[in-house]
């Protein structure tokens, strides 16, 4: 098992670009999450899917972040456009069940918007 | 609203002093709480899930308990190798994992 797969490990780009993460969770996890981590904030839920259908957005920040998950091997988070308040790590993680299991975390992609 | 506050906030010890770590959590329903692993650049690593008051978990050097309020974790005669950051997360009727803010260990040697 190759766990939660994101990419790109690290994105810079200037402000106003369109940027796109990518995520493959692990075969057979039914439930996926995107997460953004800074210091000042820690850990905070963005949006979560359970078999492929988003269930609870509210954790999106404005209308410049949107998320899909076509399959359920694939689901990308994307800003456009982006600002320098973006910077942050983000975190995909991928679950069996949304309730009752611990999430797998992905390795994350840390993003600098200069 | 949901909410997890952890404390301390960063804790230095001496390699094999013993200490705890705290967690108090409000949620609606308590479906579990869980304790996580973060090791710099990376994501965050599972360590426990507690489903009820009294429950205790035990993995190598690190026990945790959970009450109606909290969770601790008790880290027993920690090593240099525990240095990390650990999170604490609660799960309600949502199924949505709410994360505390971390508690940074560091053990010297």
């Amino acid at each position: 098992d190759a766990g939660v797969i994101q990419s790109p490990r690290h994105e810079v780009t200037e402000m106003g670009q369109e940027v796109t993460l990518r995520c493959k969770p692990i075969s057979g996890h039914n439930s996926l999450f995107w997460y953004r981590q800074t210091m000042m904030r820690g850990l905070e839920l963005l949006i979560y899917f359970n078999n492929n259908v988003p269930i609870d957005d509210s954790g999106m920040p404005e209308d410049r972040f949107s998320a899909k998950m076509p399959n359920a091997s694939f689901s990308t988070l994307k800003i456009q456009p982006s600002e320098p308040r973006d910077s942050a790590v983000y975190f995909c993680a991928s679950s069996p069940e949304p309730i009752y299991y611990g999430y797998t975390f992905g390795s994350g992609t840390r993003l600098t918007v200069v | 609203e949901d909410q997890v506050t952890q404390s301390p906030e960063a804790l230095r010890l001496q390699e094999g002093e013993s200490s705890s770590l705290n967690c108090s959590y409000t949620v609606s329903g308590l479906r579990g709480l869980f304790w996580y692993r973060q090791d710099p650049g990376k994501g965050p690593e599972f360590l426990f899930t507690l489903y009820s008051a009294g429950e205790e978990k035990e993995k190598e050097r690190l026990k945790a308990t959970l009450t109606k309020k909290e969770s601790f974790l008790h880290i027993t005669a920690p090593k240099p190798e525990d240095s990390a950051t650990y999170l604490c997360a609660v799960q309600g009727g949502g199924g949505k994992l709410i994360f505390g803010q971390g508690t940074e260990l560091s053990v010297k040697p």
